[in-house]
């Protein structure tokens, strides 16, 4: 199955500084990667996610890069803000009916100092 | 819209007992999946329903079930509990119809809050 590696477990970055939190996948037929975002005892958000036909993707201070290639895909946070802070989550799965079992990697804590 | 929505939100029971969890997708999503998140395994699928069937299981023993209703309301059941079933259950609305195809993104509920004494 699907196995997804994600680094690092925390990351600690000063208001305005960028954040890059790294995820590796090992299944080549996993072809959509989301990433969450999980505030403390919230649900997780969605917050920007990435297809295999796409090799970035940008939404305001957040974008994605995916390297199929090297199975790995990455989240940028840009001018970081207080708010950031939160547990990252990285995902990797199918599309089609019965493949779309998200597979999580194990967090990234990043605390944005103000 | 309103968002996906989970009930209970918290619960306790007894080693032994069994229960049943509720998940009411966004409205026009036709698939429900459950995940379980717990601080040493992290988020883990458990199953995928869509139209009323059973489309993906994750690595999970049978004593962890689920359904789905012709509403796509779904529910999972857990029997026999066990201490190690203390965990948050999510469960992720999907599939919905978009101008020229379907869109897939998961989007998740509050989660139920478990725990088995």
């Amino acid at each position: 199955g699907e196995n997804v590696e994600q680094h690092p477990s925390t990351l600690s970055v000063q208001e305005g500084d960028s954040a890059v939190i790294k995820c590796t996948y090992s299944d080549s037929a996993s072809n959509y990667f989301p990433w969450y975002k999980q505030e403390l005892g919230k649900r997780p958000q969605l917050i920007i996610d990435i297809r295999s036909n796409v090799g970035e993707k940008k939404d305001q201070r957040i974008a994605v890069t995916l390297n199929k290639t090297a199975k790995h895909f990455s989240l940028h946070i840009t001018e970081t803000q207080p708010e950031d802070s939160a547990v990252y989550f990285c995902a990797a799965s199918g599309q089609g009916l019965g493949r779309r079992a998200l597979t999580f990697g194990s967090g990234t804590r990043l605390q944005v100092q103000p | 819209k309103a968002g996906v929505t989970q009930t209970p939100r918290y619960l306790i029971k007894t080693r032994g007992q069994q229960v049943t969890l509720s998940c009411s997708p966004i409205s026009g999503h036709r698939s429900v999946s459950w995940y379980q998140q717990t601080p040493g395994q992290g988020l883990q699928f458990l199953f995928e329903y869509f139209s009323e069937t059973q489309r993906n299981k994750g690595n999970f023993p049978g004593r962890f079930s689920g359904r789905q209703f012709s509403n796509s309301r779904s529910e999972m059941n857990v029997s026999t509990l066990e201490l190690g079933d203390s965990a948050l259950y999510l469960c992720a609305s999907s599939w919905r119809e978009t101008g020229n195809g379907f869109a897939y993104e998961q989007y998740f509920g509050p989660g139920t809050r478990l725990t088995v004494t």
